[in-house]
């Protein structure tokens, strides 16, 4: 069955520093789709990242890189240059068999002035 | 071009009443998603149309949820009669297609209370 894990409830980060949030997944199917969403306080979702599983590079979008390591099945954000903006929960989402998704718990994170 | 929209962003409601949600796709996306987010837990899939068909409606709690989608545009999801256990964040997402490569969309979510 389909797992997603982060492990990581809550994290700080100073402000302009980088911050890492893991994410570990489970799958037997070959073609699936990882994707990382923020959840501001104000509620919605809002799309961040998206890494394939037969992508051979590591997905980059602005401040917001995907350490993607296939062999350990792991998908870890990257936030660099963290803003107080930032502040928000993060979801790690696997996308597989077409439309089936999962989420993970989430993680908060806290960005310090 | 416009993101997902829900309506109404928040409601509270008593035990035994009826709430419809209402979900705006991206325009010219065929497949619609709901998904719940019970406080403190994950968020979980509920169901997927393709168009005005129901592709996937194995997430749905119980019988007292009802998803429809007329004409292959918007969705409502009608909880009736609603539970305490109902109370949750209820997310509508939105793709073009259905390989795992496509991106769901998400709206801003609806915030039912039940009381």
């Amino acid at each position: 069955a389909q797992k997603i894990t982060q492990t990581q409830p809550g994290m700080f980060v100073q402000e302009k520093e980088a911050v890492t949030l893991d994410c570990t997944y489970d799958t037997s199917d070959q073609s699936y789709g990882l994707f990382w969403y923020k959840q501001p306080s104000s509620g919605e979702m809002i799309f961040l990242i998206y890494q394939g599983s037969y992508d051979e590079q590591n997905a980059t979008e602005g401040r917001y890189s995907l350490n993607f390591q296939k062999a350990r099945k792991s998908a870890n954000l990257v936030i660099s240059a963290s803003q107080l903006g930032d502040s928000a929960m993060y979801f790690c989402a696997l996308r597989w068999g077409g439309f089936k998704t999962i989420f993970g718990a989430g993680t908060r994170l806290f960005v310090k002035a | 071009e416009a993101g997902v929209t829900q309506f109404p962003s928040h409601s509270v409601i008593e035990k035994g009443q009826t709430v419809t949600l209402r979900c705006d796709p991206i325009s010219g996306h065929d497949n619609l998603y709901w998904y719940r987010r019970v406080m403190g837990k994950e968020i979980k899939f509920l169901l997927h149309f393709v168009k005005e068909s129901k592709q996937d409606e194995s997430g749905m709690p119980n019988n007292r949820f009802l998803a429809e989608r007329t004409g292959g545009t918007y969705s409502t999801l009608k909880v009736q009669p609603a539970e305490l256990e109902d109370s949750g964040v209820y997310f509508c997402a939105s793709s073009r297609g259905i390989k795992s490569t496509d991106t769901q969309y998400f709206g801003p979510g609806t915030r039912l209370t039940v009381l």
